[in-house]
């Protein structure tokens, strides 16, 4: 079946410095990803989304990543921030289906 | 312009017992999904409703169940309450049917004992 798996499950990084948050997809066939973060008793908040005919998307100190060929899709923080300390979750959805969600990781941000 | 909201915040109930969810989209978007979020399995697909109507439903037993009225606003139902029923239930909704620019709730945190 569909699975969209990371390959960290955490991540701690120093204040400061940039993170990459990377995520593998198994479905060839999707078309749309958002990138998520999730703080300890909120909801997932919509961070980046990017769509398969794009190769990379800009946000503000974000930076979303999807290389086709391998399914792989990397998330990069500029200046990580305490602020940034959550569960990341990727979402990969196949033309308006459900999206299936990767396991997260969480990123620490050490000060 | 005010954000997914989901009532009750917190529940707890008794195994056997029924429960009913709410969740409110963001005004203009008729597109509702519902995710149930454990530690051991993560977030899991359980149907998304668009214009009132059930387009897609995840792999969960019949006593999950949801609705869609006129105005948008979803609600599940889950009967029969188990103990592994207790999670974080999610509601996310979007203003297209490709589901794109999808935004979640607070969610639902559901206990049973």
């Amino acid at each position: 079946g569909e699975s969209v798996g990371l390959h960290l499950p955490t991540l701690s990084v120093q204040e400061g410095d940039n993170s990459i948050i990377n995520c593998a997809y198994s479905n060839s066939a999707s078309d749309y990803f958002i990138w998520y973060k999730q703080e300890s008793g909120k909801g997932p908040q919509f961070i980046i989304d990017i769509r398969s005919n794009m190769d990379k998307r800009q946000g503000q100190r974000v930076t979303v990543l999807l290389n086709k060929t391998v399914k792989h899709l990397s998330l990069q923080i500029a200046a990580t921030q305490p602020g940034d300390s959550a569960v990341y979750f990727c979402a990969e959805n196949n033309y308006g289906q459900n999206f299936v969600f990767g396991p997260g990781t969480r990123l620490s941000v050490l000060p | 312009k005010a954000g997914v909201t989901q009532t009750p915040r917190y529940l707890i109930k008794t195994r056997g017992q029924q429960v009913t969810l709410s969740c409110s989209p963001i005004s203009g978007h008729r597109s509702v999904s519902w995710y149930q979020q454990t530690p051991g399995q993560g977030l899991q697909f359980l149907f998304e409703y668009f214009s009132e109507t059930q387009r897609n439903k995840g792999n969960f037993p019949g006593r999950f169940s949801g609705r869609q009225f006129s105005n948008s606003r979803s609600e599940m139902n889950v009967s029969t309450l188990e103990l592994g029923d207790s999670a974080l239930y999610l509601c996310a909704s979007s203003p297209r049917t490709d589901q794109t620019e999808a935004f979640f709730g607070q969610g639902t945190r559901l206990t049973v004992v």
